[in-house]
């Protein structure tokens, strides 16, 4: 069965820097998200984006954050200048369809650690 | 994937009980209604859906209740098997909207 990836697994940064998180959606799935959650808290959305452009964010999703495609398989979720509470688990999600009904399928996550 | 939390609700129960997991949503307005399954070290897993023209749906071992007056979502799980134990998730949807609001989680512990 087809299935979202993502890398690194574990990720370790220290504060002020620069991490991107990988992901590689279903191959025919057209909309991708990005969602973390932070240790004993809930999963909270951050952003969709289709056809190369964000359709959708959340007010956690500001500046420090961007989002790419660079290629025709990748997905990337890029924070700058990391702060100790962006320290969380990070999932990528895809959907062949957007909207209600449609299935998000959700990755394996990066942890990300923030020192 | 883990989301663990000191303050998460747990469910005990024994193999082959039935299991009922419950949610209240926030928003009267979501129109989309989804369980998750999330083990560890893994992302969240869809199990079953349901729709607010709906009050019912039924999967393989699982049912899904939906009682839109009181915004309130259960999760039935039949004869319940080890490998049911994980953390379960509610989450809703706005027609309109891409984003899943997820609730906060309940841990289901399945003892032999």
């Amino acid at each position: 069965e087809p299935e979202v990836t993502q890398t690194p697994s574990h990720q370790v940064t220290q504060m002020g820097q620069e991490v991107i998180l990988r992901c590689v959606p279903i191959s025919n799935h057209l909309y991708f998200y990005w969602y973390r959650q932070i240790l004993g808290q809930k999963v909270e959305f951050l952003v969709s984006f289709y056809n190369n452009e964000i359709s959708e964010k959340s007010e956690i999703f500001d500046d420090q954050f961007s989002v790419e495609r660079p290629d025709g398989s990748n997905f990337t979720l890029k924070i700058r200048s990391t702060k100790l509470e962006d320290s969380a688990m990070y999932f990528c999600a895809s959907s062949e369809f957007t909207g209600t009904s449609y299935e998000q399928y959700f990755g394996p996550g990066t942890r990300l650690t923030v020192t | 994937g883990e989301s663990v939390g000191l303050h998460l609700p747990t469910l005990s129960v024994q193999e082959g009980d039935n299991s009922i997991i419950n949610c209240a949503y926030s928003n009267s307005a979501s129109d989309y209604f989804i369980w998750y399954k999330q083990e560890s070290g893994k992302g969240p897993q869809f199990i079953i859906d349901i729709r607010s023209n709906m009050d019912k749906r039924q999967g393989q071992r699982v049912t899904v209740l939906l009682n839109k007056t009181v915004k309130h979502l259960s999760l039935q799980i039949a004869a319940t098997q080890p490998g049911d134990s994980a953390v379960y998730f509610c989450a809703e949807q706005l027609t309109g909207f891409q984003k899943l609001v997820f609730g906060t989680g309940t841990r289901l512990l399945v003892s032999p």
